[in-house]
């Protein structure tokens, strides 16, 4: 059963960079049929897609945090990361990492259990 | 903005029959998935595609589509269905992902 870890600093300061791992376990990352991506969601409040990798290295970012996201994949370590920077209290939510299916259902499955990152000085 | 229009919240009463909507122009191309989230715990999908139900989920959920709006129905709503429920599909351009704003359902 695949199974995905988010792992990555709990607080972090305004204007830095917030970088996060997630771990794959169960199943291969290398495979053709899924993106690997991030979703967001602040305290109380709704879902967020931040972006997904192909394992290739193919990238689609939202259009609202490209300019400050960079996701990457190591398959070798199974691993793929979060970049995000100029960090503002904005930014302070649940990070969740999750498999996202290429068909046209673009489904996200399984999600990882999620990591509170506080962006506070 | 949300490109996807939920309800904010929604109630049913025990055993009855509930639909819960999202509303967006990119429904006409892409199938609505839908995510089932309770309070402290990641989102979990529930229905996929035209009507699909992932391995594990009772068939009370359903899905349809009609036009701009997707629907999710639970049929015999239990207790154990009170979350927050998120659809989510491709945008009009395809080219990112977007989330309805959600819908707190309340079984009474």
């Amino acid at each position: 059963q695949l199974q995905l870890q988010e792992s990555g600093p709990g607080l972090v300061k305004p204007s830095e960079t917030l970088s996060l791992t997630c771990t794959v376990s169960g199943g291969s990352i290398n495979n053709r049929d899924y993106y690997w991506g991030w979703i967001r969601q602040p305290p109380g409040k709704g879902l967020e897609w931040i972006g997904s990798i192909y394992y290739s290295g193919t990238t689609y970012y939202n259009p609202s945090l490209k300019s400050r996201v960079t996701i990457s994949v190591d398959s070798s370590k199974k691993q793929f990361s979060l970049r995000l920077g100029s960090l503002t209290a904005a930014d302070t939510a649940v990070y969740y990492c999750l498999r996202e299916e290429v068909a046209d259902e673009n489904r996200f499955d399984p999600w990882g259990q999620g990591l509170l990152v506080t962006v506070s000085s | 903005s949300s490109e996807l229009t939920q309800d904010p919240a929604v109630s049913v009463a025990l055993g009855q029959t509930v639909r819960i909507t999202c509303q967006g122009d990119s429904l006409r191309t892409y199938y609505a998935n839908w995510y089932q989230q309770k309070p402290g715990q990641a989102p979990l999908l529930v229905l996929f595609g035209k009507d699909n139900r992932p391995s594990g989920i009772p068939d009370r959920f359903s899905g349809s589509t009609s036009g701009t709006t997707a629907s999710l129905t639970i049929t015999g709503a239990q207790a154990e269905d009170e979350a927050d429920y998120y659809c989510n599909s491709r945008d009009t351009s395809g080219n990112q992902q977007v989330f309805g704003g959600g819908t707190k359902l309340s079984v009474l």
